[in-house]
């Protein structure tokens, strides 16, 4: 199975600060046909996750514009531009490139 | 709008067989390219996905439990559902069902809280 490892675990913020979370691949998720099958998602304390990014880059539905999503192969990248309070709680990768689709452990932001 | 919500018997024995339901709207199973998974989330494996089914019937199945799951559907009634046999302790988790709209995982529904014991 791909093996997603995200760094950090745990993201102390401020509000406004902007932060980034890693998201490195065993295997690259490039696939044959150019396609490559990396997502985001952002689950507050309680709820289930929700998309932020899918396809590497592309903001979900009502998703906004201070997430964004880079990288390709095995090395990828969330950023959040300016921080604020209902962004905080886990973050996780998913790959669906490789079957079984696999997540990452996680990353925490908290509020510093 | 999509929702989905996922409905179960909350505890059972180990040995058991878990049947849990997943009720969607605002979508259709029978839609070209659409497609219901389903996740586990446990507080010491995280988020592992466990099946999928797409709207032409193929199915697919995480082969670390591929022997126990079974998936199916009900395009009629817009529901779809998982069995997973011979229940453990080691699978109590949270089971969510999510719609995947062509490959993009975008909602999910508030999860059914399973508890494994004797």
């Amino acid at each position: 199975d791909v093996v997603l490892t995200q760094t950090p675990s745990t993201l102390s913020a401020t509000i406004g600060q902007s932060v980034s979370i890693s998201c490195r691949s065993s295997q690259s998720l490039l696939d044959s046909a150019g396609n490559t099958y990396l997502y985001w998602y952002l689950q507050r304390p309680g709820q289930s996750p929700q998309l932020l990014i899918y396809l590497v880059s592309n903001l979900g539905s009502g998703v906004p514009n201070r997430f964004s999503g880079s990288g390709s192969g095995t090395d990828f990248t969330l950023k959040i531009s300016g921080v604020e309070a209902e962004d905080l709680g886990v973050y996780y990768c998913m790959q669906a490139t490789h079957a079984p689709y696999t997540f990452g452990a996680g990353t925490k932001l908290e509020l510093k | 709008q999509v929702t989905l919500k996922e409905s179960g018997p909350g505890i059972l024995q180990p040995s058991q067989t878990l049947s849990l339901t997943c009720s969607f709207s605002g979508f259709s199973l029978s839609t070209y390219g659409m497609c219901v998974g389903w996740i586990r989330q446990s507080s010491g494996k995280g988020l592992e996905w466990l099946a999928n089914i797409w709207w032409n019937d193929d199915k697919y199945y995480n082969p670390s439990l591929k022997n126990r799951l079974t998936i199916s559907k009900d395009t009629s009634n817009n529901q779809a559902f998982l069995k997973i046999t011979n229940m453990d302790t080691a699978d109590t988790a949270t089971y969510y069902c999510a719609r995947i709209d062509y490959y993009v995982m975008d909602a999910w529904g508030q999860g059914a809280s399973v508890t494994v014991s004797s």
